[in-house]
């Protein structure tokens, strides 16, 4: 009965140090969405995935940032040789496959990431 | 085009009263319109949502009332509580789950 898992809650990195933040979607969802959230403003979208599959990347920066979601375990978002800028709370959804209706996203509780 | 603007960015209400936010969108493939609620520390829970085939929505003390043709929606809250203390955002999609595109957020405080 398990919501969107994301670990960990709080994760702080110094500049130049990779951070990696995990998501595990809830039971009978196969489709994984990665946001970003800077303080006092609202959630901007970076990457959608399916198992093994990576369908709209078009919001994720295109150096340093990368995602996964592997057939077993949760899906990765990783950033490599952080910066200060990319401190921020990155928070997971996940929904039940897409046909032409939109399923609705549920959201974890998201992990913030603090660069010193 | 793929922007959503909210307004206000900040709402004060007695405790009773009516919560009104308001959303407006230029993408007119979007065909979902959620609202979330979020409180400090914790994810976007989801509160409703409407497809533009219907003009209002209404789920307990929250409506969401849609205008296609404007291309606005917004959120009713109707006897505000202190417990709704939170920030609201809208959001919107295209068919067949794409992405959301987030308003920027409402922080709404109910007085007591």
């Amino acid at each position: 009965n398990a919501g969107v898992m994301q670990n960990p809650r709080h994760l702080v990195r110094r500049r130049g140090q990779e951070a990696r933040l995990r998501c595990s979607p809830m039971k009978g969802h196969s489709h994984v969405y990665w946001y970003r959230q800077l303080p006092e403003e609202g959630l901007k979208f970076m990457v959608y995935l399916q198992k093994e599959n990576i369908i709209d990347e078009s919001g994720m920066p295109k150096e340093r940032f990368s995602a996964e979601f592997p057939k077993e375990g949760p899906s990765i978002l990783r950033i490599q040789q952080v910066v200060r800028g990319d401190s921020a709370a990155y928070f997971c959804a996940s929904s039940p496959a897409q046909g032409l209706l939109n399923q609705p996203q549920h959201f974890g509780d998201g992990t913030r990431l603090s660069i010193l | 085009q793929q922007q959503v603007k909210q307004s206000p960015q900040s709402l004060i209400v007695q405790k009773g009263g009516i919560s009104i936010i308001n959303c407006a969108y230029e993408n007119t493939a979007f065909d979902y319109f959620p609202w979330y609620q979020q409180f400090p520390g914790k994810g976007p829970a989801l509160l409703i949502a409407i497809r533009p085939d219907v003009s209002e929505k209404k789920e307990g003390r929250f409506t969401i009332s849609f205008n296609k043709s404007a291309k606005q929606f917004s959120l009713h809250i109707m006897d505000s509580q202190p417990g709704d203390s939170a920030t609201y955002f809208c959001a919107a999609s295209g068919i067949g789950g794409s992405r959301l595109t987030f308003g920027e957020g409402t922080q709404l405080t109910v007085n007591p």
